[in-house]
């Protein structure tokens, strides 16, 4: 499949290794943010959400963490795996039900 | 259960030429979603329907892009005519009524490269 991005950031990581993705968000008034996957080729597919009345929320190998104070938003996974291979994006809702996306990093996993 | 069909994958054009992309969401689903995903960047959203009506259409560059979702289940999204910075991968979502954010389900999308 062709390329999500040629010039996205990119983050490198060993097999195993716990990975940790940032994203800086623009509008203090977003309530409600989501990261998705996007493997080449496929559309984006959904990981972890938090409201902004959170400061942490778990899932599967997968941790959200939420700072309002500096709109930072970080994605951590544990253990990851070369099926995690893939450009990760932020999204924040900040009107009505619209997402709006962050710029995406890359994230490549060495066996 | 299938998911959000979307085709042409891929499609040549030649600026000033015109465009059609298709999406079938997924069965009852009473949302879709356009959105346009330059390389590089994340998905921008074009356009939001509830079944056959418009939501949200304020970041579409209507003189030239339009799309319709007549009997509110498929959509398809026409560019005429179209430009180089309209190069993208254009993707379809849908998401049942009265749902949240993140039940947004999205397609492979539709790579439109024009020269």
């Amino acid at each position: 499949g062709e390329s999500v991005g040629l010039h996205l950031p990119t983050l490198s990581v060993q097999e195993g290794d716990n990975s940790i993705i940032n994203c800086a968000y623009s509008n203090s008034a977003s309530d409600y943010f989501i990261w998705y996957k996007q493997e080449s080729g496929k559309g984006p597919q959904f990981i972890i959400d938090i409201r902004s009345n959170m400061d942490k929320r778990q899932g599967q190998r997968v941790t959200v963490l939420l700072n309002k104070t500096v709109k930072h938003l970080s994605l951590q996974i544990a253990a990851t795996q070369p099926g995690d291979s893939a450009v990760y994006f932020c999204a924040e809702n900040n009107a009505g039900n619209m997402l709006t996306f962050g710029g995406g990093t890359r994230l490549m996993v060495k066996p | 259960e299938a998911g959000v069909a979307q085709s042409p994958r891929y499609k040549i054009i030649e600026k000033r030429q015109s465009v059609a992309f298709w999406c079938n969401p997924i069965s009852g689903h009473a949302t879709l979603y356009w959105y346009q995903q330059i390389l590089g960047q994340g998905p921008k959203l074009l356009i939001q329907f509830q079944n056959n009506g418009v939501v949200d259409d304020s970041q579409l560059p209507k003189d030239r892009f339009s799309a319709e979702r007549l009997k509110g289940v498929d959509s398809t999204l026409k560019i005429q005519p179209a430009k180089l910075e309209d190069s993208a991968v254009y993707l379809c979502a849908s998401s049942p009524s009265g749902s949240t954010l993140s039940e947004q389900y999205f397609g492979p999308g539709t790579r439109l490269t024009v020269t």
